[in-house]
């Protein structure tokens, strides 16, 4: 089945860097892009960027560009996000989530129904 | 980069009762696909409906419509289990991916 683990949670200092990891199983990874979603306490849903494994094609929101880095290693079905000079407020709870655009089997890049499978969230912490 | 604003921010309902959510959009999202997501606390989001589809597994009481600017979600008939926050969220050929605020379907 269809599963993403993230890696585990992270208290980090201001100025720093963090780096979060998606593994993916049960399925082609190169065949789906992965999207990055964070959740700051009580908060709703932002969305931060996509890769495509199979291109390394990436999507960054504005507010994070400079600060944020999305690679994939298809040789181990792993995705990861790394977010530079943290502050207080990427505080959050970081998710990634497979799609929501795929790789159909004749090889066209088209839109899925959207994120259908979520990695389990990584709380990062940011506090001096 | 276009702004969703979901609405009502909370709505009170009872079990059994019919929820209607609505996403807008600042600009036609002709576009682009709009999905909508469930999330519980503690829990990651759901898919539940997108590209005018109801995800796997999904249950047919959930239902979704609109085109251009407007979209609703629907839940015909609440069960104890869907109260939660749903969030709209827009992705296409043009990033950013923005989602909605969310509404939250508590209970009456």
């Amino acid at each position: 089945q269809v599963q993403l683990l993230q890696s585990g949670d992270e208290v980090k200092k201001p100025g720093a860097s963090v780096r979060v990891s998606c593994k993916a199983t049960g399925y082609t990874f190169s065949s789906y892009g992965i999207s990055w979603v964070r959740q700051a306490p009580g908060q709703g849903l932002e969305w931060m960027g996509w890769i495509s494994p199979y291109s390394g094609n990436t999507n960054y929101a504005e507010l994070l560009q400079g600060r944020v880095t999305m690679t994939t290693d298809t040789s181990t079905n792993t995705a990861y996000m790394e977010l530079r000079s943290l502050r207080s407020d990427d505080t959050a709870v970081y998710y990634c989530a497979r799609g929501p655009y795929y790789y159909d089997s004749h090889g066209y890049y088209r839109a899925g129904m959207g994120s259908d499978y979520w990695g389990q969230g990584t709380l990062v912490t940011v506090s001096s | 980069e276009i702004v969703l604003t979901q609405s009502p921010g909370t709505l009170s309902l009872s079990p059994g009762e019919r929820a209607t959510l609505s996403c807008r959009a600042s600009q036609s999202v002709s576009n682009s696909y709009l999905a909508w997501y469930q999330q519980k606390p503690g829990q990651a989001p759901r898919l539940l409906y997108g590209a005018s589809s109801r995800a796997t597994g999904i249950p047919d009481r959930f239902s979704g419509s609109g085109s251009g600017t407007d979209f609703t979600l629907t839940i015909s008939r609440l069960e104890p289990e869907d109260f939660a926050v749903y969030y709209c969220h827009l992705y296409g050929s043009s990033p950013p991916w923005t989602f909605g605020q969310g509404t939250k379907v508590e209970i009456k």
